[in-house]
């Protein structure tokens, strides 16, 4: 089975743009999360999506959004970037919530 | 705030030397808990988990960890490390977070590194 994939692994934007990051969940995993590494904070949680619905959100500004699809790819975007956005961006899948997940590469994202 | 405390940010080690890294959390309610690792420029890995059964779990490649529910622990350990097992640890545990929601929330690492 092929893990989870997803693209771009990395990109650069400036300041005020906005970006889409996607992920393909592994085959049959219905669910799929996204997670912001940086050094300072760590890991933390932005949102989890389960059969097209968002189901939790982390304490993100509206700025941060998301999406899924019916295949269970998913999308997030980040509108009007700043600074502070450039992270690792992480998604991760599972067959349900709560399951275990299994994570991608990641997308290093910087923002100049 | 329920939470995952992983006291040490950094270990160093020698090389054949026993390692523990620690992990606690606050919670009430059962849960589950997960070892990640991420090796430079990567995602995480999964190392091992408990989701019930045999409070004792071990993986694959020698490290296993210990579900302690009265201290509401997971620590990690290996008996003697190698040089590939430098990385950074992560503890997880899926906490109750509201509404009938469980949500996946992470220590904030510790990076083990092996000294030859």
């Amino acid at each position: 089975k092929a893990g989870v994939t997803q693209t771009p692994r990395y990109l650069i934007k400036t300041r005020g743009q906005q970006v889409t990051l996607s992920c393909s969940p592994i085959s049959g995993h219905r669910s799929v999360s996204w997670y912001q590494q940086t050094p300072g904070q760590g890991l933390q949680f932005l949102f989890e999506y389960f059969s097209e619905t968002q189901r939790n959100k982390g304490n993100f500004p509206g700025r941060f959004s998301g999406r899924q699809f019916s295949n269970s790819r998913s999308e997030m975007n980040v509108s009007t970037l700043e600074l502070g956005d450039s992270a690792l961006y992480l998604c991760a899948s599972s067959y349900r919530p709560r399951d275990e997940q299994f994570f991608g590469p990641g997308t290093r994202l910087t923002v100049l | 705030a329920q939470s995952v405390t992983q006291l040490d940010s950094q270990v160093p080690v020698f090389e054949e030397a026993p390692v523990e890294l620690r992990c606690n959390y606050s919670s009430s309610v059962s849960v589950y808990l997960f070892w990640y690792v991420q090796y430079p420029n990567q995602g995480l890995q999964l190392l091992l988990k408990y989701l019930s059964g045999s409070t004792l779990v071990e993986s694959i490649n020698g490290f296993e960890a210990e579900f302690n529910k009265s201290q509401t622990s997971f620590h990690l350990r290996k008996p003697s490390v190698h040089i590939s097992d430098t990385a950074e640890y992560f503890c997880a545990v899926t906490l109750f977070s509201g509404a009938g929601s469980y949500q996946l929330t992470f220590g904030k690492g510790t990076k083990l590194s092996v000294i030859p």
